[in-house]
C-alpha cells in the first residue's frame, strides 16, 4: 500500500502557484519524499525530491515540514501543460521500488 | 542520464497469445523495474529485475503469467502470456537515475480481443 496521502484533485488558474499537498506520517528517517508527475499517455515525469530540507529546481518547489509528516509541491508559474497526475512518492534513496498511490489531478485552467 | 527505449509503443493482441515487451537503457543499471497501469488506474509494480538472477515479483503477480528476462545490464523483457482481456493495460519499465529520480519508459499499451 502507498504511504501517502494525496488530494483527489486540484484546480489552478493559468500564471498562478499550484501548491500540491502530501501527507506522509509513517515516513522513516531513512526515506526521501518523491514527487513525479503523468501526463496524459506518457510515463511518468520525475520532478524532485527531498530528504529534510527543502529542495528547489528548474521545475518545482519541495517543502517538507520540520517532522516529516507532510510536504508541498510548489510549481511557481503553473501552464496549461502542467494539467497532470502528480504522485507524491515516499521511498529510500537508490534501487528501492516506487510504490504510487492515486495521485492527485491537477487541473491547470485559462 | 539514462534513456530508455521500449517495444512495441502499442499493439492489439488476441487472447490466449503472449506478447513480449522490450526495454532497452542508454546506460548500465543495475535494477529494471516492470510497471502495470490499468485502465483509469495508478501504476502497480509488478517485478524487479536484476541482471543475473531471478525476478522478484510483487504479490498477485506470478512469473508463469509474467516471464521477465534480463540477459544484461541494458536490456530487460516482459512477456505476458496467456493473455485475456483483463490484461489490457499500459505496461512499462523503469530505471534508477541515482541523484535524477527514476527514469520511465513511455509504455506499451497493450489491448487484448
Amino acid at each position: 500500500d502507498a504511504k501517502t496521502t494525496q488530494p483527489p484533485s486540484m484546480d489552478c488558474a493559468e500564471g498562478r502557484a499550484a501548491n500540491l499537498p502530501c501527507n506522509h506520517s509513517t515516513i522513516s528517517g531513512n526515506e526521501y519524499v518523491y514527487w513525479y508527475r503523468q501526463i496524459h499517455s506518457q510515463g511518468p515525469q520525475y520532478i524532485i525530491h527531498g530528504l529534510k530540507n527543502n529542495e528547489t529546481n528548474e521545475m518545482a518547489s519541495l517543502i517538507i515540514t520540520e517532522d516529516r509528516k507532510s510536504s508541498t509541491l510548489i510549481l511557481p508559474h503553473a501552464t496549461l501543460r502542467d494539467t497532470a497526475v502528480y504522485y507524491c512518492i515516499v521511498s529510500e534513496r537508490h534501487g528501492n521500488k516506487l510504490v504510487f498511490g492515486a495521485g492527485t489531478i491537477l487541473r491547470v485552467k485559462s | 542520464s539514462a534513456v530508455i527505449s521500449q517495444k512495441p509503443s502499442r499493439d492489439i493482441c488476441q487472447r490466449g497469445t503472449s506478447l513480449t515487451i522490450q526495454c532497452q537503457v542508454d546506460s548500465q543499471v543495475t535494477m529494471m523495474f516492470w510497471y502495470r497501469q490499468q485502465p483509469g488506474q495508478s501504476l502497480t509494480l509488478i517485478a524487479t529485475a536484476n541482471q543475473g538472477s531471478e525476478a522478484t515479483y510483487e504479490s498477485g503477480f506470478v512469473i508463469d503469467k509474467f516471464p521477465i528476462s534480463r540477459p544484461n545490464l541494458t536490456f530487460s523483457t516482459l512477456t505476458v502470456s496467456n493473455m485475456s482481456p483483463e490484461d489490457s493495460s499500459i505496461y512499462l519499465c523503469s530505471v534508477d537515475r541515482a541523484d535524477y529520480g527514476y527514469t520511465f519508459g513511455s509504455g506499451t499499451r497493450l489491448t487484448v480481443v
